[in-house]
């Protein structure tokens, strides 16, 4: 079964600027969750989504958004980058058969200028 | 008081040692228990699941989980130098019909040839 995945891997930003990031989850997952990690700050809960509706949100400003499409795939976009949203940013999913575990997927390393 | 507490480390043994990593947390709810290996710059990888107290042993790994002390433990036998990476703790607790998930933030282990 493949795993989770996540596209673009690298992006380069400059301030004020907007990005979209994407998570196809393991198939059969619907249940997709958006973290940030940086070295400071360890993984920090942005937000949930199943079933195409957001179940779960994180103390992050309304600048972070995301999206489920009914494919299960999740899409997280950053508007007005600034220099701190620099992170790399992980999706995991998780199943009904597993509930209380989540696969990550690589993660989006990006950097914002 | 966070709800994860984890010793960041680094954590540095020499080849074939058995390596022991903990995490302490508070909120006695946590019902299902984790271990994530990550390497730099890769996302978290499942390394072990369990969901009772006791031990629970996979191959070189062995999770411990005392919910009486509300401890967890992951040990690693015959640590080899490719075992060298952050090692995260996770808890989840079903929360309104989802999962919340809480990580520690890591310790880093360095297993020197």
């Amino acid at each position: 079964k493949a795993g989770v995945t996540q596209t673009p891997r690298y992006l380069i930003k400059t301030r004020g600027q907007q990005v979209t990031l994407s998570c196809s989850p393991i198939s059969g997952h619907r249940s997709v969750s958006w973290y940030q990690q940086t070295p400071g700050q360890g993984l920090q809960f942005l937000f949930e989504y199943f079933s195409e509706t957001q179940r779960n949100k994180g103390n992050f400003p309304g600048r972070f958004s995301g999206r489920q499409f009914s494919n299960s795939r999740s899409e997280m976009n950053v508007s007005t980058l600034e220099l701190g949203d620099s992170a790399l940013y992980l999706c995991a999913s998780s199943s009904r058969g597993h509930p209380g575990t989540q696969y990550f997927g690589p993660g989006t390393r990006l950097l914002v200028l | 008081q966070k709800e994860v507490e984890q010793d960041p480390g680094p954590l540095s043994v020499p080849e074939g040692a058995i390596v022991s990593l903990n995490c302490t947390y508070s909120n006695s709810a946590f019902q299902y228990f984790m271990w994530y290996r990550q390497y730099s710059r890769k996302g978290p990888e499942l390394l072990m699941y369990t969901y009772s107290s006791g031990n629970k042993e996979d191959g070189r790994f062995t999770a411990q989980v005392d919910k009486s002390s509300k401890y967890i433990s992951l040990f690693i036998r015959d640590s080899q130098p490719s075992d060298s990476a952050t090692y995260l703790c996770a808890m989840s607790v079903q929360d309104s019909g989802t999962y919340k998930y809480i990580f520690g933030t890591g310790t880093r282990l360095k297993v020197l040839a």
